[in-house]
């Protein structure tokens, strides 16, 4: 299976600042169609997950401007422009390239 | 609104079996992709199971294979898990998801407990 490696795996940030989560694959996330399918899920205490980011770096309806993702091939990144108090929680990588689709082991974000 | 709700779980002894039911509603059931996602206690995600629109196509995680089966029935909009020979690292919250192996779930239901304990 393809193994999804977070780092870091605690984030404590200061509200307003930037905050960044990388994700690297142990394999190539690109598919025979031409696309990265890469991820990103935000799960809030006592919450089931929801997804940000889909196929790298399309936000999902509803999710703030200042969620971003990028990356390539094997190296993946979550960005937040400015955290907010509801950003806390922990966020996911999840591949689904290669069956199984496989998620990373999460970074837990909270603020300082 | 696109609503999932799932039923079912509870307490079952090792070697035991129940049946997972998920309620969809908010959206056409019989369009997308639908599949079952865990997580044990404390830990991350792990896919289970999913099924493409018409059943024609459905994979399972290699841990499942053989004890699980994921089935639906869109007249009813419902997406169901059969779980058979349940061992203790099975115990999770059960999730009903919207989405499939690719895009990854964009729906999620609120989950259902599966303990496993004698």
């Amino acid at each position: 299976d393809v193994v999804l490696t977070q780092s870091p795996l605690s984030l404590p940030v200061t509200l307003g600042q930037p905050a960044s989560i990388s994700c690297r694959s142990s394999q190539s996330l690109v598919y025979s169609d031409g696309n990265t399918y890469l991820n990103w899920f935000h799960q809030r205490p006592g919450q089931s997950p929801r997804r940000l980011i889909y196929k790298v770096s399309n936000r999902d309806s509803g999710v703030p401007d200042r969620f971003s993702g990028s990356g390539s091939g094997t190296d993946f990144t979550l960005k937040i422009s400015r955290v907010e108090a509801e950003d806390v929680g922990i966020y996911y990588c999840m591949q689904g390239t290669h069956w199984p689709g496989t998620f990373g082991q999460g970074t837990r974000v909270e603020i300082k | 609104e696109v609503q999932l709700v799932e039923s079912g779980g509870g307490p079952v002894q090792p070697g035991g079996s129940l049946r997972l039911s998920c309620a969809a509603s908010g959206f056409t059931f019989s369009s997308y992709w639908m599949s079952w996602v865990r997580q044990a206690p404390g830990k991350g995600l792990e896919w289970v199971a999913c099924m493409k629109q018409e059943g024609t196509e459905l994979y399972y995680e290699d841990s499942v294979e053989g004890r699980f089966t994921i089935s639906r029935d869109n007249a009813k909009k419902s997406l169901y898990l059969q779980v058979n020979s349940l061992r203790a690292e099975d115990a999770a919250v059960y999730y009903c998801v919207r989405g499939g192996p690719k895009l990854g779930p964009e729906y999620w239901g609120q989950g259902a407990l599966v303990t496993v304990s004698s």
